[in-house]
């Protein structure tokens, strides 16, 4: 099983409602990302969370708001979205610092937004 | 020009076959590469690590042309459960130098008794 969590699954939202996606991970890495992924796309990064600070965001626009409290825990806070944003949201753990280290990720959640 | 590609599939081929994957990367400066695989509806899992001297674990190998940006995943007497989309990721320099990881849009495998 994945040591990196996902909650929800599954996600059905209305443009005007505010929602989060919650990752945890048990690996101890120390750096955290959100990727998303739309149909017959590559996955693209979002966010990049280093020890708690966030040291990339890829130009994602501000209806999308990530949180990381620990090393541990990510959020994506979501308000205002648009039915385009209705993809597979997932979320990865690594450990920094290794030059070959690989993403976990976790199940993602799939988001519709009606 | 999109920074990681991939054939652009399905390939749909019968059991016991050998299957290659083929990946191009246009930035010189990537210092790392993998292939991992999504199944349907799932997430990526790390399949291999790609090294310049070319990598084989059991009926997988992968090769790395680092002159030709070229990355490649072979795989022999493929088995139904093979079938998945196959992702070819760059990562550009290291983690410590702040390196991510690059995904190419996939290559869909479909293995048919």
């Amino acid at each position: 099983e994945t040591g990196v969590t996902q909650t929800p699954r599954h996600l059905v939202m209305g443009m005007t409602n505010k929602k989060s996606l919650k990752c945890e991970q048990h690996l101890g890495h120390n750096a955290m990302y959100w990727y998303k992924q739309s149909a017959k796309k590559p996955l693209e990064l979002m966010f990049v969370y280093n020890f708690k600070e966030q040291t990339e965001n890829n130009s994602v626009p501000s209806r999308f708001s990530p949180e990381c409290p620990n090393s541990s825990h990510l959020f994506l806070h979501l308000h205002t979205l648009q039915p385009e944003d209705s993809a597979l949201y997932l979320c990865a753990s690594s450990q920094r610092g290794t030059s070959n280290t690989e993403a976990f990720f976790g199940q993602g959640t799939r988001l519709t937004v009606v | 020009r999109k920074e990681v590609e991939q054939d652009p599939g399905p390939f749909n081929v019968p059991e016991g076959a050998t299957v290659a994957f083929n990946c191009t990367y246009s930035n010189s400066a990537s210092q790392s590469f993998f292939w991992y695989r999504q199944d349907c509806r799932k997430e990526p899992k790390l399949l291999m690590s790609v090294y310049s001297s070319g990598n084989e674990d059991g009926r997988f190998t992968a090769q790395l042309n680092r002159a030709s940006q070229y990355i490649s995943l072979l795989i022999r007497d493929s088995k139904l459960s093979d079938s998945a989309t196959y992702l070819c990721v760059v990562r550009r320099g290291t983690y410590n130098q702040g390196g991510k990881l690059i995904f190419g849009q996939g290559t869909e495998l479909s293995v048919k008794p």
